[in-house]
């Protein structure tokens, strides 16, 4: 199994740029979620999906970030116009997730490192 | 709302010796999962141990055990014989046993060197 895998791994633009992320989850898996890594606010959760479904969007920050996911295998993470201050390491997780018995373990992608200027 | 505190920004242990990491969390709930993770400089977030809170026995893998105190509401990560591959931030992590499907909760986390 590849793994979670996401591109690019690095990203840099400059401020007022559409950018987009890229997620490809593990085969089989029904859940996916999208996490922002800062040295002020450390890990948190932009949005997940259960099913190709937005389950959860409260995390992500404004307007300006949307996320979809067309298929089982596929999630972007865009942001439209970017700014300084969304720069971070953005990851991807998936899992798979069963109601009976919830102990579905996230496997992270490696991250995209987004530096806006 | 759940929270994770890891009060330690920084460790250091000398390699082949023992560290312990902690973590304390607060919730309301009475069933949930914990986890840490470990993040290299690679920035590939690993899982290193995970525990569920009905169980009473700690979790073990291989030189990775964790101290889990329900009613304390703490849950630490002890590494024994410790090797340089081990340097790499930690993260302590809480998720519901259920409603969220899966929505991880992270600490800071704790920047653990090894020293030679």
């Amino acid at each position: 199994d590849a793994g979670v895998i996401q591109s690019p791994r690095h990203e840099v633009t400059e401020m007022g740029q559409e950018v987009t992320l890229r997620c490809k989850p593990i085969s089989g898996h029904n859940s996916l979620f999208w996490y922002r890594q800062t040295m002020m606010r450390g890990l948190e959760l932009l949005i997940y999906f259960n099913n190709n479904v937005p389950i959860d969007d409260s995390g992500m920050p404004e307007d300006r970030f949307s996320a979809k996911m067309p298929n089982a295998s596929f999630s972007t993470l865009k942001i439209q116009p970017s700014e300084p201050r969304d720069s971070a390491v953005y990851f991807c997780a998936s899992s798979f997730y069963r109601p009976v018995s919830g102990a579905n373990v996230l496997t992270f992608g490696a991250g995209s490192r987004l530096t806006v200027l | 709302a759940q929270t994770v505190t890891q009060s330690q920004p920084e460790m250091s242990v000398q390699e082949a010796e023992t560290v312990t990491l902690s973590c304390t969390y607060d919730t309301s709930e009475s069933d949930y999962y914990l986890f840490w993770y470990k993040q290299p400089p690679s920035r590939q977030m690993i899982l290193v141990i995970r525990q569920e809170a009905y169980k009473q026995q700690n979790a073990t893998e291989n030189r990775f055990s964790v101290n889990f105190q329900k009613a304390a509401k703490s849950f630490s990560l002890k590494i024994s014989d410790s090797q340089l591959g081990d340097a790499a931030m930690y993260f302590c992590a809480y998720r519901s046993q259920g409603g969220s499907q899966g929505n991880l909760i992270f600490g800071k986390g704790t920047k653990l060197s090894v020293k030679p």
